[in-house]
């Protein structure tokens, strides 16, 4: 897998609904973060996760991170409307200063 | 709150043109960062900036590409020389310490090359 995949590639779901999107990942890792790209706009920071935490929670959201299995998800509770967006994870390889965004979900919540 | 601001919003230029975009970004951020979106496509690193230098930059940085802080505020990414496949939105970002850190992004430069 390249650095950074992630899947779905796309997920619909109804508002109140539970959103999962996964990211794995091909080397070991600093920290993973999550971010989050309406359409046509910058990405906004959402969370970061450090690679010796497990399981992190940022109001209606929750992310884990799996170093043996170089992976990664973001849940995201009672889904709105407003949630409609695309989702990224972004990590920089340990001792490497590149930096990678994975391909995304673009999510959409559904009124 | 304060954000990183980025003009113009929509740049179109001629094949073979230099062209400058332009990053205004948050105030006391000292890391700083060019990253681009091909339409379709993931977000890809270009460069990052700390202490008026360039500190990392990816395979796609290459010698057609130059950033620079001219002044105490803005942060410029030249394109010397444009190609088709330049075409692409073109995001800047600062953190405020090191590269771990979370980024604040603008809301890009849409570049076409025609």
């Amino acid at each position: 897998s390249q650095q950074g995949e992630e899947d779905p590639q796309a997920l619909s779901i109804q508002e109140g609904e539970n959103a999962t999107m996964n990211c794995s990942y091909k080397t070991s890792i600093n920290n993973l973060q999550w971010y989050r790209q309406n359409s046509g706009r910058g990405l906004v920071h959402l969370i970061l996760i450090r690679s010796n935490e497990r399981e992190k929670h940022s109001g209606r959201l929750r992310v884990t991170l799996d170093t043996s299995k170089k992976s990664s998800s973001l849940l995201i509770t009672a889904s709105r409307a407003a949630d409609t967006a695309s989702y990224f994870c972004f990590m920089r390889e340990a001792g490497s200063y590149q930096l990678t965004f994975g391909k995304g979900t673009k999510l959409s919540v559904i009124p | 709150e304060p954000e990183v601001t980025q003009t113009p919003s929509h740049q179109v230029t001629q094949m073979g043109q230099e062209v400058i975009l332009r990053c205004v970004p948050i105030s006391n951020h000292l890391y700083f960062y060019w990253y681009r979106q091909i339409l379709g496509q993931k977000v890809e690193f270009l460069v990052s900036f700390y202490n008026n230098e360039i500190s990392e930059k990816s395979e796609i940085f290459d010698d057609q590409f130059s950033v620079e802080r001219p002044d105490g505020s803005n942060f410029t990414l030249k394109i010397r020389s444009t190609k088709l496949e330049d075409s692409a939105m073109y995001f800047c970002a600062s953190s405020p310490r090191g590269r771990d850190q979370p980024q604040h992004f603008g809301d890009g430069t849409r570049l076409s090359i025609l």
